[in-house]
């Protein structure tokens, strides 16, 4: 079973472009999860999508993010215009059931480096 | 006060000895708690699930105390292959999940 994909795995983009990554979950998995470390931090929940749904969005940094799961399959997570604290290392997990107890699968990351 | 926290160590153990390490979490309302492992530059992968009664999985026992809000992590008979950061992972009843900062684990030869 394939597991959690991210692309790309590296970015790099100057202040004030716009990166957009992508995750894939795990076939079936309703539950998307975008996470995010910065140097030096934890790793830090962002948003929680159920199927094409935002089930709680309340990690978003600001409005220059923005989150998408059409079609309830693969998330696009935008980034516009970048700034230098959003380098980081953004991770998408999922998971099937919503149940407390529930594993989340993370993907291997994309590591993005605002210049 | 961080809602989950870890000493990030680092933990330099000879292989074969005995490893613990605590989290303590300030949410009372906490749900669910969780070690992940996270290899250098690799994506947290899901270690073991820590329940009310402790559990064992091998080498690794987890143990939870709701009195103390505190989760352990015990490592028997470290091998190298062990030498990771360890995230402690809470979830809360409102689903939110934290993650605290890891304790990074060398095993030395």
């Amino acid at each position: 079973e394939a597991g959690v994909t991210q692309f790309p795995s590296h970015s790099v983009i100057e202040k004030g472009q716009t990166v957009t990554l992508r995750c894939d979950p795990i076939s079936g998995h309703d539950n998307l999860y975008w996470y995010r470390r910065v140097m030096g931090k934890e790793i830090k929940f962002l948003l929680h999508f159920v199927k094409e749904s935002k089930q709680d969005e309340s990690g978003m940094p600001n409005n220059r993010f923005l989150a998408e799961r059409t079609g309830g399959t693969y998330s696009t997570l935008k980034v516009q215009p970048a700034e230098l604290e959003d380098s980081g290392v953004y991770f998408c997990a999922s998971s099937q059931d919503l149940r407390a107890s529930d594993t989340q699968y993370f993907g291997p990351g994309t590591r993005l480096t605002v210049l | 006060r961080k809602e989950v926290e870890q000493d990030p160590g680092p933990f330099n153990v000879p292989e074969g000895a005995t490893v613990a390490f605590n989290c303590t979490y300030s949410n009372s309302a906490s749900q669910s708690f969780f070690w992940y492992r996270q290899d250098c530059r690799k994506e947290p992968k899901l270690l073991m699930s820590v329940y009310s009664s402790g559990n064992e999985d091998g080498r690794f026992t987890a143990q939870l105390n709701r009195a103390s809000q505190y989760i352990s992590l015990l490592i028997r008979d470290s091998k190298l292959s062990d030498s990771a950061t360890y995230l402690c992972v809470v979830r809360n009843r409102d689903d939110k999940i934290i993650f605290g900062k890891g304790t990074r684990l060398h095993i030395l030869p």
